[in-house]
């Protein structure tokens, strides 16, 4: 299978930067993906990444090496309802693989 | 209005009993998935289905049953045969490949 890994829980303060890493296997590789999800609600899509670089989209931003099986979602200018869970999945060649979720803290 | 609608939103269930779950999408997409989701775990496949009377087992699949007999429709039955079928369930879909997936509002099962 597939092994993803991202931190459990990360704190920061409502204004500040926030980068929330993730590693993946590299074999069958086909895409990255970050999704945000808030308590009790459905995931949403925020990014994909297929090639190596960072791609801006807002206050959010995600980044891909594909050599170090590594990517991150990068949020700036937090806000109080960026508080949420934030997961990595991993592209298959027809499914994606999640991982078990970042929850983020934004304090006042 | 296009989307994916999943329901009920909250579901109770004894213990012993088989529970269906729907899921209904008129996106046009031809792929749909379900995940379960437990207390700060992630989302782990159950079933999933490329195309309309077809699916193949996901990660979890025991204890659960699918069919794919419309496009538009891909309830996932929970049998007396899941050990632990208290959860929040997710379906999704795809227009195809492992690309992005839009998820529906989800279930969540209680069974007691």
């Amino acid at each position: 299978g597939q092994n993803i890994d991202q931190p459990t829980e990360m704190t920061a303060t409502e204004g500040a930067i926030v980068q929330i890493n993730c590693t993946y296997q590299t074999s069958g590789f086909n895409g990255l993906f970050w999704y945000q999800q808030h308590a009790g609600e459905a995931p949403t899509f925020l990014s994909y990444n297929v090639l190596d670089g960072l791609e801006e989209k807002g206050r959010f931003s995600s980044f891909l090496s594909r050599s170090k099986g590594y990517s991150y979602l990068l949020l700036k200018e937090l806000q109080m309802k960026d508080s949420a869970s934030y997961l990595c999945a991993q592209g298959g060649y027809s499914t994606l693989t999640f991982g078990k979720g970042t929850m983020l803290l934004v304090s006042p | 209005d296009g989307g994916i609608t999943q329901s009920p939103k909250y579901l109770f269930r004894k213990e012993g009993q088989n529970v269906t779950l729907s899921c209904e999408q008129n996106l046009n997409h031809d792929a749909m998935y379900w995940y379960r989701q437990d207390p700060g775990q992630g989302l782990r496949l159950i079933y999933y289905s490329q195309i309309v009377n077809d699916f193949q087992k996901g990660d979890i699949a025991e204890g659960y049953s699918v069919s794919r007999e419309k496009k538009e429709s891909f309830p996932l039955t929970v049998t007396s045969a899941q050990k632990n079928p208290t959860a929040f369930y997710l379906c999704a879909t795809t227009s195809g490949g492992a690309y992005e997936q839009y998820f529906g509002p989800g279930t969540r099962l209680t069974v007691t």
